[in-house]
């Protein structure tokens, strides 16, 4: 959708390197959130913002790191890559924490780790 | 737990054939939303439900809050092959964080 990029779109990774995946969004949206997909287990939270260097662990945070240094830009780091963190990692935004307001989603980054 | 049960997990229809998936939850919902993803692409946000008893139509795409507020469904009237991908329900974690949790999803396959 407009107003939100994921960089890269596709990455194939050595276990045990780091890798980091880029959220770029131009709506100026507080709220950003990553979440994974994998067959049988629909989209999983990782870890979300929710401002400026304001952020917090999902259900399967282990492993990852996140910062926001700017409104913009929110960066998913997988320490140490393992294969099983192959997966499709999805980016969203959200113009507020309260009830009334639907995700817009990235493109995805597809990750593979051999 | 706060988890979101989503069935069937698939279903195959032929294309003019109804279809439905349902979204159950064991605690009371405050609002649910639906979102469908495409083949290869990403999720894409439809429609959310807030009232009890609430019903909303987009074109052939009928959308129920259950009366408990525990439950609900998507249905699709006489499915077309542009309908093909998976559907998710999603619910409000806790906290004003906007924070989603998914359903797993039913994918949708339609035989012309």
């Amino acid at each position: 959708d407009a107003g939100i990029t994921q960089s890269p779109r596709h990455k194939v990774t050595e276990t045990g390197t780091p890798v980091t995946l880029r959220c770029h969004q131009t709506e100026n949206h507080r709220y950003m959130y990553w979440y994974r997909q994998d067959p049988g287990h629909g989209l999983r939270l990782i870890h979300y913002s929710y401002g400026v260097k304001d952020t917090d662990k999902g259900e399967v945070s282990d492993g990852y790191s996140v910062s926001r240094s700017k409104t913009e830009d929110f960066l998913l780091t997988l320490e140490s890559a393992t294969s099983s963190q192959t997966s499709v990692y999805f980016c969203a935004i959200s113009e507020a924490g309260t009830a009334l307001h639907g995700y817009t989603f990235g493109s995805g980054t597809r990750l593979t780790v051999v | 737990g706060q988890q979101v049960m989503q069935i069937p997990q698939y279903q195959h229809v032929q294309e003019g054939e109804d279809f439905t998936t349902y979204c159950n939850s064991s605690t009371t919902l405050s609002n649910i939303q639906w979102y469908k993803q495409r083949p290869g692409g990403h999720p894409v946000f439809l429609i959310q439900l807030v009232k009890s008893g609430e019903v909303k139509k987009q074109k052939r795409l009928t959308f129920q809050f259950g009366e408990a507020k525990k439950n609900s469904s998507l249905h699709i009237t006489a499915t077309q092959t542009t309908d093909v991908g998976t559907y998710f329900c999603a619910k409000h974690g806790s906290g004003n964080t906007g924070k989603l949790i998914f359903g797993q999803g039913t994918t949708l396959q339609v035989k012309p």
